[in-house]
């Protein structure tokens, strides 16, 4: 089945460095993916999502990219805020509904 | 507040007692998922509902688990014999068919410690 491996934390950064969460997946085909993400206290959320290959998603300030020839989905930020400490899951779908998670990469940024 | 909860946020049991916990979608939302979440791992597809059927079921959801959504609202999720692997943050999540796939709105989970 299809699977899903990110960069492990914990990343600690200062604000308004620049973030790189790496992501790569397995999988038969090209499934969509996604970047999820859980605020401390709150449920996990969908932060951005690319449905094919070139595609480039992108929210709140963060970007990635689906890379089909490195299998590749890294997360991307030009300038963190503090406000972005969580944690950040890369997924993947499998079949017709499953979801299919990164172990997670927890970010904490420093003022 | 319209977004999927989860009952109850903390459960502490001892290991062969039964557990049942509680999730209620979003109010619209058709599909209802559950996850489990042990410690530094990204949570684990159980099992997926649509209105009350349950089309699919993980192979982690062993004999002991038990998953019903009786009238295709809300659903509960029974645990027998409790063992301490069961130990773990229990997610639920909801979507609609008129979304995308993809978009399920996730509750703030269940935490579930067996002792």
């Amino acid at each position: 089945g299809n699977s899903v491996t990110q960069m492990e934390g914990p990343v600690t950064l200062s604000e308004e460095a620049f973030l790189t969460i790496n992501c790569t997946y397995t999988a038969t085909g090209y499934p969509s993916l996604f970047w999820y993400v859980q605020y401390p206290g709150e449920g996990l959320q969908l932060l951005l999502k690319a449905t094919k290959a070139d595609d480039k998603g992108s929210n709140k300030g963060f970007e990635a990219t689906y890379r089909k020839e490195t299998t590749s989905f890294h997360l991307e930020k030009g300038s963190v805020q503090v406000s972005d400490s969580a944690v950040y899951f890369c997924v993947s779908i499998q079949g017709a509904q499953k979801l299919v998670f990164g172990q997670g990469t927890r970010l904490t940024i420093n003022p | 507040d319209t977004g999927v909860s989860q009952d109850p946020r903390h459960k502490i049991t001892k290991r062969g007692q039964n557990v049942t916990f509680r999730c209620d979608p979003i109010s619209e939302h058709n599909r209802l998922y559950w996850y489990r979440q042990t410690l530094g791992q990204g949570p684990e597809f159980l099992t997926y509902f649509q209105n009350e059927a349950q089309l699919e079921k993980s192979r982690l959801l062993s004999d002991r688990f038990s998953a019903e959504r009786p009238k295709g609202s809300f659903s509960t999720l029974e645990i027998q014999r409790t063992e301490q692997g069961d130990s773990a943050m229990y997610l639920c999540a909801s979507s609609s068919d008129r979304g995308p796939i993809y978009e399920q709105y996730f509750g703030p989970g269940t935490r579930l410690t067996v002792t």
